[in-house]
């Protein structure tokens, strides 16, 4: 199966400065990668597919990139509201495998 | 509107099953395929399989094969996950997610989880 590995684990950063998280799969996945958001005690939220493209309604501060095996989810001005863990998805291959997360805290 | 509403919490003793239920409303339920996703307290996301009720085809990970079945009644819209020989570290929050489109097996919707408690 493929492993998503993500880094880092924990990322400390201000309100309004801008976050990177990376995603690394252990073989290509095309642009077959999606990132999603979660807070505690709720459901993942959908945020990005083909690696790039934002969900609906998804604001523009969230973007994504990459292709192949190494993948990042950038987040302009991060607000109040997005600090949460970060999941990516592969989905171009069986098993869909997750990375662990990226936990995005308050600095 | 698009949603899946699951059922609720179960608390269950090990070696005995669990049977999760996931319905779809607000679309055709036979379009898209659905995700079984489940989350350990404090871990991340585990991709666990996969269903469509178009033709019922399915995708396991190797370490639930056997152990798990899933099931689709399309005349209630409704997705099932059994899972069996329960054990303690089968304790989790079990989602079901739909796919985005045939094409991108991302989940765009998700269910609101069921706790599931396996505890002697």
């Amino acid at each position: 199966e493929i492993v998503m590995t993500q880094s880092p684990a924990t990322l400390s950063v201000s309100p309004g400065e801008r976050a990177t998280l990376s995603c690394r799969a252990s073989q290509s996945v095309n642009i077959n990668l999606a990132w999603y958001q979660q807070k505690p005690g709720q459901a993942p939220r959908f945020l990005i597919y083909g690696a790039s493209t934002r969900a609906t309604g998804i604001p523009a501060r969230f973007s994504g990139s990459g292709s192949g095996t190494e993948f990042t989810l950038t987040i302009s001005g991060l607000q109040s509201e997005d600090f949460a863990v970060y999941y990516c998805q592969q989905y171009n291959d069986w098993p869909r495998t997750f990375g662990q997360g990226t936990k995005v805290e308050i600095k | 509107q698009v949603q899946l509403v699951q059922s609720g919490a179960e608390v269950k003793k090990p070696g005995a099953s669990v049977k999760v239920s996931c319905k779809a409303s607000g679309y055709t339920f036979s379009s898209y395929g659905i995700s079984w996703v489940r989350q350990a307290p404090g871990q991340g996301l585990e991709w666990m399989a996969w269903i469509t009720a178009y033709n019922g085809n399915t995708k396991y990970v190797q370490k639930f094969q056997g152990r798990v079945t899933m099931t689709t009644d399309t005349s209630t819209s409704t997705a099932y996950l059994e899972l069996r020989s329960l054990r303690s570290d089968d304790t989790a929050v079990y989602y079901c997610a739909r796919d985005y489109s045939n094409y991108v097996g991302a989940s765009d919707i998700w269910g609101q989880g069921t706790v599931v408690t396996v505890s002697s």
